[in-house]
């Protein structure tokens, strides 16, 4: 059984600060990773997504991959109270026919 | 563009009754998920289809839960009888391409409670 592990928080952080969410997945063979926002009562809305080893920035967001490990992790910069909102990181389960795993999430709180 | 489409927003029904939920997806996108997602917990597959054929069911309760997508268009997910246990909210979620890309668009979910 494919598995993707994740604190499920709540973490709490103040406005401006680094908020650090963490993710581990159990395939090896899995190739790419997928962070998820998800707002209270909202479906999930893909914001960044990483193929290879390293990290890889968008704005505020920076994604970090590392396949030895089996470990991803998304970190918001200058995080605001906008960004409260559960984080679910998800993982293909490889092949042309795969499908996405999700892990449990991490409700992540801002405050002002 | 218009986003997936889903109904009924909500729905609670008595268990051993029947539901069924509809879907339907971004236009041209050939690959449609059933997801259910229960409180607290990370979105579950129940199905995928890619066009009208199924590609994985392999976590759909067979003997309560059904799906179809007739045309390979609309789909149709259809839970007889209802089981307390079946409360969740049932996210449609579509794909422009089956293969390699976790990206996914998401309706906004029908919410489930079964009392």
């Amino acid at each position: 059984q494919k598995e993707v592990e994740q604190n499920s928080g709540p973490l709490s952080v103040p406005e401006g600060a680094i908020a650090s969410l963490n993710c581990t997945y159990s395939d090896r063979g899995s190739q790419s990773f997928f962070w998820y926002r998800q707002y209270s009562g909202k479906s999930p809305e893909l914001i960044m997504f990483i193929y290879s080893n390293g990290d890889k920035e968008d704005g505020r967001f920076t994604a970090q991959l590392n396949k030895a490990s089996q470990y991803v992790s998304l970190l918001i910069r200058d995080s605001q109270p906008s960004d409260s909102a559960t984080y679910l990181c998800a993982v293909w389960g490889g092949g042309s026919q795969g499908n996405l795993i999700f892990g449990k999430g991490t409700k992540l709180s801002v405050k002002p | 563009e218009a986003g997936v489409a889903q109904s009924p927003r909500y729905k609670i029904i008595e268990k051993r009754q029947s539901v069924a939920f509809w879907c339907n997806p971004i236009s041209g996108h050939a690959t449609l998920y059933w997801y259910q997602q229960i409180l607290g917990q990370g979105p579950k597959l129940l199905i995928q289809f890619q066009n009208n054929g199924v590609v994985d069911d392999s976590q759909l309760p067979k003997d309560r839960f059904s799906a179809e997508r007739l045309k390979g268009v609309d789909s149709t997910l259809k839970i007889q009888p209802a089981k307390l246990e079946d409360s969740a909210v049932y996210l449609c979620a579509s794909s422009p391409r089956g293969g390699n890309t976790g990206e996914l668009f998401f309706g906004e979910g029908s919410r489930l409670t079964v009392l």
